[in-house]
């Protein structure tokens, strides 16, 4: 079955370093996802992505992200400046659907601690 | 902003037993999901409930779906301990877009 592949699995930084996290969404969906969950907290949404643009984004998202397709496969996102809050388990998540039903699919999502 | 509200927190039963977790919302969707985590994984699809309809089933899984009051509950019969995990309610809004909104989960432990 088709999944969606997030690396590193874990990651830990320096507060003031820079973090991409990539990912690779299944190859025939058209919409990707980052999503973040700080530990025992709810899933939160953070940017949505497709036609190779921003499509969503909440006010998490902010200077401090970015995100970027650079190829045909990869989905980073990039974190500059980490935070000790940016302490969180990182999902991306793809969709096939542009309208309608739209069924996410998670990766098994990228720790990232920041010390 | 919208949000899901998933309660109770944590459900405790045991093996056999059933499990009923519940979600509220609060502004009009166009569909309505449940996903499973187990600790420290991603999330997975269970079912889609859409906006017109009351109530779906998919194999010990049964969603309802009430609109006027915003409300939706996942019902797991016979539960099994491998059944033990987080589960969410996540909505996605009329005419905003793709993105789903998770609530806080239910914790839901099932003892052999």
């Amino acid at each position: 079955e088709p999944e969606v592949t997030q690396t590193p699995s874990h990651q830990v930084t320096q507060m003031g370093q820079e973090v991409i996290l990539r990912c690779v969404p299944i190859s025939n969906h058209l919409y990707f996802y980052w999503y973040r969950q700080i530990l025992g907290q709810k899933v939160e949404f953070l940017v949505s992505f497709y036609n190779n643009e921003i499509s969503e984004k909440s006010e998490i998202f902010d200077d401090q992200f970015s995100v970027e397709r650079p190829d045909g496969s990869n989905f980073t996102l990039k974190i500059r400046s980490t935070k000790l809050e940016d302490s969180a388990m990182y999902f991306c998540a793809s969709s096939e659907r542009i309208s309608g039903a739209n069924v996410l699919t998670f990766g098994a999502g990228s720790r990232l601690t920041v010390l | 902003s919208q949000q899901g509200e998933e309660d109770p927190q944590a459900l405790s039963i045991q093996e056999g037993e059933n499990a009923t977790m519940n979600c509220s919302y609060k502004t009009s969707i166009n569909n309505l999901q449940w996903y499973r985590q187990n600790s420290g994984r991603g999330l997975v699809h269970l079912i889609l409930i859409r906006s017109n309809e009351r109530e779906k089933h998919s194999g010990r899984l049964r969603v309802t779906l009430d609109t006027s009051k915003k409300s939706s509950s996942l019902l797991i019969t016979a539960s099994r301990a491998a059944d033990t995990a987080s589960y969410f309610c996540a909505t996605r809004r009329n005419n905003a877009g793709n993105m789903l909104t998770f609530g806080g989960g239910t914790r839901l432990m099932v003892k052999p």
